[in-house]
């Protein structure tokens, strides 16, 4: 266990359609980051909040968004689903804006699939 | 454009030999450069990393070596398990940008027994 929760582990839901995945970093951690992994691929970076500002985004589509709350938990709204947003979505935390050496704590992450 | 590069997607490799596994990056203001493991159905985790003022670090098993010159990176594994068979991401970060963490494409790593 890494410390870092994702809920749902897995997520079925039609083309259109709107989910909500949600991520409680590990205790300490303000930082929080969104990637995504698309069929074996890479792992593309989303958006990063920190202590509940937005700090970076990376190739985040209009129909996404995210927001951290003031617990630091983190949710990423997927609106508007398409086949091709079926992917593993990772959430990573980190005590502050990334610590260099020691990256990040992923979570197991959750799996959506748009049918 | 890909900042981070693993050109090889997999690797395959007899128990007990040594795993070399590379990854090249393009952006010179990369401060630190870091391997992770993937098992299927867990997230990343963290392996070993190297700063850019260094040309190598050994943890166990596992080195990293850092060519600056040729912005290569490469992990070896020795000698090499069936348990470390696992997607290998490399990932690197700039100070001046937050630590961002930008990722390779990743390599399947295959040790047979």
């Amino acid at each position: 266990d890494s410390g870092v929760t994702q809920t749902p582990k897995h997520l079925i839901t039609a083309t259109g359609q709107r989910v909500t995945l949600r991520c409680s970093p590990r205790s300490g951690d303000l930082s929080v980051y969104w990637y995504q992994q698309s069929l074996d691929q890479g792992l593309q970076f989303l958006i990063q909040y920190y202590n509940g500002e937005e700090r970076a985004k990376g190739n985040i589509l209009e129909r996404f968004s995210a927001q951290q709350f003031p617990d630091l938990h983190s949710e990423l709204n997927l609106s508007s689903l398409e086949l091709g947003d079926s992917a593993l979505y990772f959430c990573a935390s980190s005590v502050a804006g990334g610590q260099g050496l020691y990256g990040y704590t992923f979570g197991s992450g959750t799996r959506l699939t748009v049918v | 454009d890909q900042q981070v590069k693993q050109n090889s997607p997999s690797l395959s490799v007899q128990e007990g030999r040594i795993s070399i596994l590379n990854c090249d990056y393009t952006n010179s203001m990369f401060d630190y450069f870091l391997w992770y493991k993937k098992y299927p159905a867990e997230g990343p985790t963290f392996l070993i990393s190297i700063s850019s003022i260094k040309d190598k670090n050994e943890d166990g098993r596992f080195t990293v070596f850092l060519n600056k010159s040729a912005k290569h990176l490469s992990l070896h594994i020795v000698p090499s398990q069936p348990g470390d068979s696992a997607v290998y991401f490399c990932a690197a970060s700039a100070q001046n940008a937050g630590n961002m963490l930008t990722f390779g494409g990743g390599t399947r790593l295959m040790v047979k027994p």
